[in-house]
């Protein structure tokens, strides 16, 4: 299966900065990569899909980037809300996989 | 508005069986497949298979295989997964949620369930 793993495992990030989220294949996944935010006691939500088409509804400061097995999620400006676990998804391959996460905590 | 509405947590005991559901609303429920996904505590997510509710055909992550089944009743938009026999370890909160249409091997999932929390102790 195609493994997916991302980095840091940890980000700590001050309110109004920027935070970069890696997320990289162990196969070529073309650009079939989504990003999901999940905080605590709730349900992942889409965020990117296609790798870097934002979902309906998402902020223009969450903005992906990538294609093949190197992929970025990047929120530009940090606001109180953000402060969550990210998960990466490959979609490409079967089964379809998912990044062990990357939790953004306050600073 | 498109909805994933899930059953209420579960406590069991080892050797027990239980069925889990996942009621759809708002969109035509034979057009999109939907997948489980395990979470246990503390860990990320685990892809666990899938269902086209036009037909129930289904497709597993190899390592629930034999161990969980997913269906559906298309007649009251409603998927469904189950276990004969729980063990300790699928102790998790399991979600279901909704594929894109259109893709042949998988896609991103969107909506999501409010998730379902299974505890199995003895």
């Amino acid at each position: 299966e195609t493994v997916m793993t991302q980095s840091p495992a940890t980000l700590s990030v001050s309110p109004g900065e920027r935070a970069t989220l890696s997320c990289r294949a162990s196969q070529r996944v073309s650009s079939d990569l989504a990003w999901y935010q999940q905080k605590p006691g709730q349900a992942p939500r889409l965020l990117i899909y296609g790798a870097s088409t934002r979902a309906t509804g998402i902020p223009a400061r969450f903005s992906g980037r990538g294609s093949g097995t190197e992929f970025t999620l990047t929120l530009s400006s940090l606001q109180s809300e953000d402060f969550a676990v990210y998960y990466c998804q490959q979609y490409n391959n079967w089964p379809q996989t998912f990044g062990q996460g990357t939790k953004v905590e306050i600073k | 508005e498109v909805q994933l509405v899930q059953s209420g947590a579960e406590v069991k005991k080892p050797g027990e069986s239980l069925r889990i559901s996942c009621k759809g609303s708002g969109y035509s429920f034979t057009t999109y497949w939907i997948s489980w996904v395990r979470q246990m505590p503390g860990i990320g997510l685990e892809w666990m298979g899938r269902i086209d509710p036009s037909d129930s055909y289904t497709n597993y992550s190899p390592p629930f295989q034999g161990h969980v089944t997913i269906s559906a009743d298309k007649s009251i938009t409603t998927a469904y997964l189950q276990w004969k026999s729980l063990k300790a370890s699928d102790t998790a909160v399991y979600y279901c949620a909704r594929h894109a249409p259109g893709y042949i091997i998988s896609s991103w999932l969107d909506p999501w369930g409010q998730g379902t929390l299974v505890t199995v102790s003895s």
